[in-house]
């Protein structure tokens, strides 16, 4: 299995508060993603990385903020929670090969974010 | 109309039985195709690539038909450990970000 882990993996938080997710991986791979999965949805991909410092957003990034300083960690920082970010956040990782994204992602196991 | 549709199921089959996914996608420039696989509160893993001439990993066997803009899995001699939710997963172009997941199919072997 890839080494990638997330943090934590499970938070209840009240609307309002910053929360910040981590994704950390052992692998040394260019490319990071943050997704979320929801019921009737397939994962949403929020904010990736291609590099250290070098992010850019996805479908659904409103309300979501990433940062990278270091290869291996990815953060997603939820500004102000609110209900409708209560979700299941997976973090992937891919390589890159001759400067692209590889085709295949492997996921971290998850963060499962309740907002009361 | 969502860009990969899947049908949600469940499929209920016996162990052993053969069954088949499909799976359509909307945007004729994708490029790349694979299935996940994704046992429940559990990430998503690769299962496999899915290439235009159609290949196989033992029991599992993917096809692509890209005139009707749809890729299949099957599964033959299906085991009580198949049973999951398998997702469509299609790339567009070489981008990093344009990878569209289905939203699953689940499935369910009986004993």
């Amino acid at each position: 299995d890839a080494g990638i882990t997330q943090s934590p993996r499970h938070k209840v938080t009240e609307t309002g508060t910053p929360v910040t997710l981590r994704c950390h991986q052992t692998e040394n791979h260019r490319y990071m993603y943050w997704y979320r999965q929801d019921p009737g949805h397939g994962l949403r991909l929020i904010h990736y990385s291609y590099g250290v410092k070098d992010t850019d957003k996805g479908e659904v990034s409103d309300g979501y903020s990433v940062s990278r300083s270091k290869t291996e960690d990815f953060l997603l920082t939820l500004e102000s929670a609110t209900s409708s970010q209560t979700s299941v956040y997976f973090c992937a990782i891919s390589e890159s090969t001759s400067g692209q994204a590889s085709y295949e992602q492997y996921f971290g196991p998850g963060t499962r974010l309740t907002v009361t | 109309r969502k860009e990969v549709e899947q049908d949600p199921g469940p499929f209920n089959v016996p162990e052993g039985a053969t069954v088949a996914f499909n799976c359509t996608y909307s945007n004729s420039a994708s490029q790349s195709f694979f299935w996940y696989r994704q046992d429940c509160r559990k990430e998503p893993k690769l299962l496999m690539s899915v290439y235009s001439s159609g290949n196989e990993d033992g029991r599992f066997t993917a096809q692509l038909n890209r005139a009707s803009q749809y890729i299949s899995l099957l599964i033959r001699d299906s085991k009580l450990s198949d049973s999951a939710t398998y997702l469509c997963v299609v790339r567009l172009g070489s981008s990093a970000s344009k990878i569209i997941f289905g939203s699953g199919t689940r499935l369910s072997i009986r004993p």
